[in-house]
């Protein structure tokens, strides 16, 4: 069955170093999305990408924050300067374009961030 | 103030017994979803149920919408050991951009 993949599962950084998680939606879906969990608390939505732009974003999603699609398969999520509060678990999620009358998110496992 | 807000934060129940979850939420919306988190791991879709629909079923899911009280319910009969996880609602107030508004979880044990 095919499934969104995440890279890296873990990543350990210094604050202020830049980061990138990458994100393999499943191939036909046309939308997007990076939210973010940190432990023990809620999922809270980042931002969704469609037709090669933002459609929407959260107030978490900052000018330290962009995302990419930049070669048709992977989409990716960038923190510029990472600060300590951005260490969370960071999702990944597609869905298909059939969705006019709304569809349910496919996730990844997830990119685990550590910010020392 | 938070879109969803699960009940009870954590239950634990006999393998076999029925476990229900409670979802409420604040503003309307067109549909509520169930998802389930196994520690650690991504969430997992469950059901989709749409803001004109009070019922729907799959498998041992049965979920439940009162848009008039703005909650969902979620009842997972004859409960197994592996049912053991997070569930979340999520809401989605606006078709085709899917944004995904979570509660705060109910995190289910099963006794074996």
């Amino acid at each position: 069955e095919p499934e969104v993949t995440q890279t890296p599962s873990h990543q350990v950084t210094q604050m202020g170093q830049e980061v990138i998680l990458r994100c393999v939606p499943i191939s036909n879906h046309l939308y997007f999305y990076w939210y973010r969990q940190i432990l023990g608390q809620k999922v809270e939505f980042l931002v969704s990408f469609y037709n090669n732009e933002i459609s929407e974003k959260s107030e978490i999603f900052d000018d330290q924050f962009s995302v990419e699609r930049p070669d048709g398969s992977n989409f990716t999520l960038k923190i510029r300067s990472t600060k300590l509060e951005d260490s969370a678990m960071y999702f990944c999620a597609s869905k298909r374009r059939d969705s006019a009358r709304g569809g349910e998110l496919f996730f990844g496992e997830g990119s685990r961030l550590t910010v020392l | 103030s938070q879109q969803g807000e699960e009940d009870p934060q954590a239950l634990s129940i006999q393998e076999g017994e029925n476990a229900t979850m409670n979802c409420s939420y604040k503003t309307s919306i067109n549909n509520l979803q169930w998802y389930r988190q196994n520690s650690g791991r991504g969430l997992v879709h469950l059901i989709l149920i749409r803001s004109n629909e009070r019922e729907k079923h799959s498998g041992r899911l049965r979920v439940t919408l009162d848009t008039s009280k703005k909650s969902s319910s979620l009842l997972i009969t004859a409960s197994r050991a592996a049912d053991t996880a997070s569930y979340f609602c999520a809401t989605v107030v606006r078709v085709g951009n899917e944004k995904l508004t979570f509660g705060t979880g109910t995190r289910l044990t099963i006794i074996p």
